[in-house]
């Protein structure tokens, strides 16, 4: 089983709202990482979970906050988001954070803030 | 991590090779060339990686200079599904969890 399973697939979400998006992987690895994508531009990384501690956080406004429960999943919390920050967020994970493993990527979920 | 340097956009025929280059000139010893692709509103998808020798896996090959300065990215028989951005990433090894995506390559196969 070598699939990243991000949901929802698709979320629309007033200004106001507290939403969450979940990343769930059964490989075992040990790093997780959130990106997000805007339109015709390369991922952005946002967040590095290593053995379930946030390890590297890309200076992201806190309107977003990661959790990790758990050595296969990842969490991304949501509230009070701006209508710029609709983007495709994309969950990644990898066996550990050595430079010579490859990072498995989920679907991502479509974010639309109203 | 180095900076990496692709074309913006290349065409391919169906069906014959399709060659990617990347150039990555300030690649250090212990960094590892990461190549992924994205399909049109999907996750990036892992191809293939290598530090300083070629690399061949059931998707494509890569093709390291003996200078590590530059890298290609060869996918031997290209069909349509192949149209996608092409990322070309350099990567250290021992330590370090980032993967930085540039801007990539959009390969279009022409029918």
């Amino acid at each position: 089983d070598t699939e990243v399973t991000q949901t929802p697939k698709h979320l629309v979400m007033g200004m106001t709202n507290k939403k969450s998006l979940k990343c769930e992987q059964h490989m075992g690895h040990r790093a997780m990482y959130w990106y997000k994508q805007k339109a015709k531009k390369p991922p952005e990384l946002m967040f590095v979970y290593s053995y379930e501690k946030l390890s590297i956080n890309e200076s992201v406004p806190s309107r977003f906050s990661p959790e990790c429960p758990n050595s296969s999943l990842l969490n991304l919390h949501l509230h009070a988001l701006q209508p710029e920050d609709s983007a495709l967020y994309l969950c990644a994970s990898s066996q550990d954070r050595l430079g010579n493993t490859e990072a498995f990527f989920g679907q991502g979920t479509r974010l639309t803030v109203v | 991590d180095a900076k990496t340097t692709q074309p913006t956009s290349m065409d391919c025929a169906e069906g014959r090779a399709a060659n990617l280059p990347c150039n990555h000139s300030t690649i250090s010893g212990n960094e590892y060339v990461y190549w992924y692709r994205q399909i049109h509103s999907q996750g990036p998808q892992y191809i293939i990686h290598g530090l300083k020798n070629n690399e061949t896996n059931e998707m494509a090959s890569l093709i390291i200079t003996e200078d590590r300065k530059s890298s290609t990215l060869i996918l031997p028989h290209a069909t349509l599904r192949d149209t996608a951005v092409y990322y070309c990433i350099v990567r250290v090894g021992g330590g370090n969890e980032k993967l930085t995506f540039g801007t990539g390559t959009r390969l279009t196969i022409i029918p």
